[in-house]
């Protein structure tokens, strides 16, 4: 199994940039996750999907943020247009929603720097 | 509100010796937890975790005491490796919810 597959793996691009960041979820897992994390408040939840069904996007910080699953295999978290706060470590997590509680599978992050 | 703390952002231990790393929780609610570990450059990953109904878990090295009454859990690395060198996240949830809060992390040096 790859496990969760991020891309790209790093990304720089200037203020007022749309940006997009691709998730794969490991096959068979319902449930997906994006998070962000930043030093002061560490791993935030931005969005939460069951079934391909968005569930909770309350964690999205402002409408410059949107995410899309148009099917199991595929997600994006697209950032139009960037600001330079909105730097930082993207993660995506998949999970089984009837596996343990809490229990996710992380990618290895993309690294967002906006300039 | 940070309702998973983590108030102490490293730590250093000497190898050979006990790690201790420590969290606090506000939220009641929670009745599961569990302790991730990040390395550089990779995704965390999953360590151990406690059910509220226990107030100690075991596996090998890695032991999660939880203190409900306190809300406070910690991960005890007895004896700590330099491969635990990482930052570690701890996390909380309620069983039937979706929503795992993290806390900032720590990260844990252990000297060789």
């Amino acid at each position: 199994d790859a496990g969760v597959i991020q891309s790209p793996r790093h990304e720089v691009t200037e203020m007022g940039q749309e940006v997009t960041l691709r998730c794969k979820p490991i096959s068979g897992h319902n449930s997906l996750f994006w998070y962000r994390q930043t030093m002061m408040r560490g791993l935030e939840l931005l969005i939460y999907f069951n079934n391909n069904v968005p569930i909770d996007d309350s964690g999205m910080p402002e409408d410059r943020f949107s995410a899309k699953m148009p099917n199991a295999s595929f997600s994006t978290l697209k950032i139009q247009p960037s600001e330079p706060r909105d730097s930082a470590v993207y993660f995506c997590a998949s999970s089984l929603e009837s596996g343990l509680p809490g229990i996710q599978y992380f990618g290895a992050g993309t690294r967002l720097s906006v300039l | 509100d940070q309702q998973v703390k983590q108030n102490s952002p490293s730590l250093s231990v000497q190898e050979g010796r006990i790690s201790i790393l420590n969290c606090d929780y506000t939220n009641s609610m929670f009745d599961y937890f569990l302790w991730y570990k990040k390395y550089p450059a990779e995704g965390p990953t999953f360590l151990i975790s406690i059910s509220s109904i226990k107030d100690k878990n075991e596996d090998g090295r890695f032991t999660v005491f939880l203190n409900k009454s306190a809300k406070h859990l910690s991960l005890h690395i007895v004896p700590s490796q330099p491969g635990d060198s990482a930052v570690y996240f701890c996390a909380a949830t309620h069983t039937g919810g979706f929503k795992t809060i993290f806390g900032a992390g720590t990260r844990l040096f252990v000297k060789a």
